[in-house]
């Protein structure tokens, strides 16, 4: 079974600054896909950006783009420009794209809550 | 066009009391999925629906919940004789197809509080 490890509860950073969430994973398979997340106090999760595992090249939206180290099962998230309405909790998450039992549903971490100071 | 919908957006009961919850995925969207939110835990899977049949249920925690899907629409997720630990947010998602490569999207979800 796959594991997705957030090993930062809380992360706080400056209007204006970068900031990088760390994610890392554990599968036995060699292509997947991995999200970032982000659910803020309304509760509604909002997809930020998704990686495929065998795209070499690093996703990015707009401010947002990982750091995809498939080596490392590592996948974090860069942040720049940080704004007011980036507060929330992020969520990394990973999904098989086999069929089978357990390839449908995403699998989370347990989240960054992210701060946002003025 | 709307996206998913949940409801109750929150629900208190009494312990041993039966819940539902109810959700409405996107117009089209022919798989619905239900996780739950759990305080400081991340989102675990529960059960998921292509059309209405449900071809995952390893993911529901007791056989005091269960989940039906009627006309591929709206979905109910019932939790009988309700215990404190069932206490946690519920959200549904909703994509396409059960696809890998279709993009899930979530409700805003229904808080359930058993006191």
């Amino acid at each position: 079974a796959q594991t997705v490890t957030q090993s930062q509860p809380e992360m706080s950073v400056q209007e204006a600054e970068t900031v990088t969430l760390s994610c890392t994973y554990d599968t036995s398979e060699s292509d997947y896909y991995l999200f970032w997340y982000k659910q803020p106090p309304s509760r509604q999760m909002i997809l930020v950006i998704r990686q495929e595992a065998y795209k070499q090249q690093n996703a990015t939206e707009n401010r947002f783009s990982v750091n995809f180290q498939k080596a490392a099962k590592s996948f974090s998230l860069k942040i720049s420009d940080s704004q007011l309405g980036d507060a929330a909790m992020y969520f990394c998450a990973y999904r098989s794209p086999y069929s089978g039992a357990g390839s449908y549903q995403l699998t989370f971490g347990k989240g960054t809550k992210l701060s946002v100071i003025p | 066009g709307a996206g998913v919908s949940q409801s109750p957006s929150n629900k208190v009961t009494e312990k041993g009391k039966d819940v539902e919850l109810r959700c409405d995925p996107i117009s089209g969207h022919t798989a619905l999925y239900w996780y739950r939110q759990s305080l400081g835990q991340g989102l675990e899977f529960l059960i998921y629906f292509q059309g209405n049949s449900a071809p995952d249920k390893s993911g529901l925690p007791s056989d005091r919940f269960s989940a039906e899907r009627t006309g591929g629409s709206v979905s109910t997720l019932t939790i009988q004789r309700t215990q404190q630990e069932d206490s946690a947010v519920y959200l549904c998602a909703s994509s396409l197809r059960a696809v890998p490569t279709n993009e899930q999207y979530f409700g805003p979800g229904t808080r359930l509080t058993v006191t």
